[in-house]
């Protein structure tokens, strides 16, 4: 079954911290990941993407990198800023596109 | 250049009434997708069109059906209104098929 899974669900971290947020993806066959930002009521917004050859994508404040073997992606973060609270979601695609379910970040003062 | 648009921005309907969702692509990209979103969820793929042919459906009812225009603006139709069917409905556009989507702010829907 073609599946995406995201963790953690939720995630609280101080300003000025990283962070890390996994995606495990069982999809096949697989054509590329991309991780989503999305902003409470808004659209998702594509923050990388990445193809099978590729294991490391960068994009400002975030890297994102593809184990293809273990079927494995994570997004960093760095030096989170408040505006970094949002869902970040992971969507792989195959056939079709599967959605994880997203982790919430809260970045706190 | 604009980016993907969708009207309304918000929506309240009362169960069992019926509600039309627009889409218009960004310029130039002829595929359309509407997905459903719960709050708290990922969103639910519902269709794809692309030169105005359906090209996938997810697992959603017939009450809800949707078109793609000659000018590749799209129109998501839901009929028979359920609680459930409170969520935001996002739409993407891309140039082809499978090509990076882009996805527009959505349309709030409420049924009360």
């Amino acid at each position: 079954k073609n599946q995406v899974e995201q963790s953690p669900q939720s995630l609280i971290i101080l300003e000025g911290k990283n962070c890390t947020l996994q995606c495990n993806y069982t999809v096949s066959p697989f054509s590329n990941l991309r991780w989503y930002k999305q902003d409470t009521g808004r659209g998702p917004v594509s923050l990388t993407i990445m193809t099978f050859s590729e294991n490391t994508k960068s994009n400002g404040r975030y890297t994102a990198t593809l184990d293809a073997d273990t079927k494995q992606s994570s997004l960093h973060i760095t030096a989170s800023q408040l505006s970094d609270s949002a869902s970040y979601i992971c969507v792989v695609s195959g056939n079709q596109f599967y959605f994880g379910t997203g982790t919430s970040l809260t970045v706190i003062p | 250049d604009a980016g993907v648009t969708q009207s309304p921005t918000h929506l309240i309907k009362t169960r069992g009434q019926q509600v039309t969702l627009r889409c218009s692509p960004i310029s130039g990209h002829k595929s359309v997708s509407w997905y459903q979103q719960v709050l708290g969820q990922g969103p639910q793929f519902i269709f794809q069109y692309y030169e105005k042919e359906e090209r996938g459906r997810g697992n959603f009812p017939d009450r809800f059906s949707a078109r793609q225009f000659p000018n590749y603006s799209s129109e998501l139709n839901v009929n028979a209104l359920l609680l459930g069917d409170s969520a935001l409905y996002l739409c993407a556009s891309s140039w082809g098929p499978f090509g990076g989507y882009t996805f527009g702010s959505g349309t709030r829907l409420t049924v009360v």
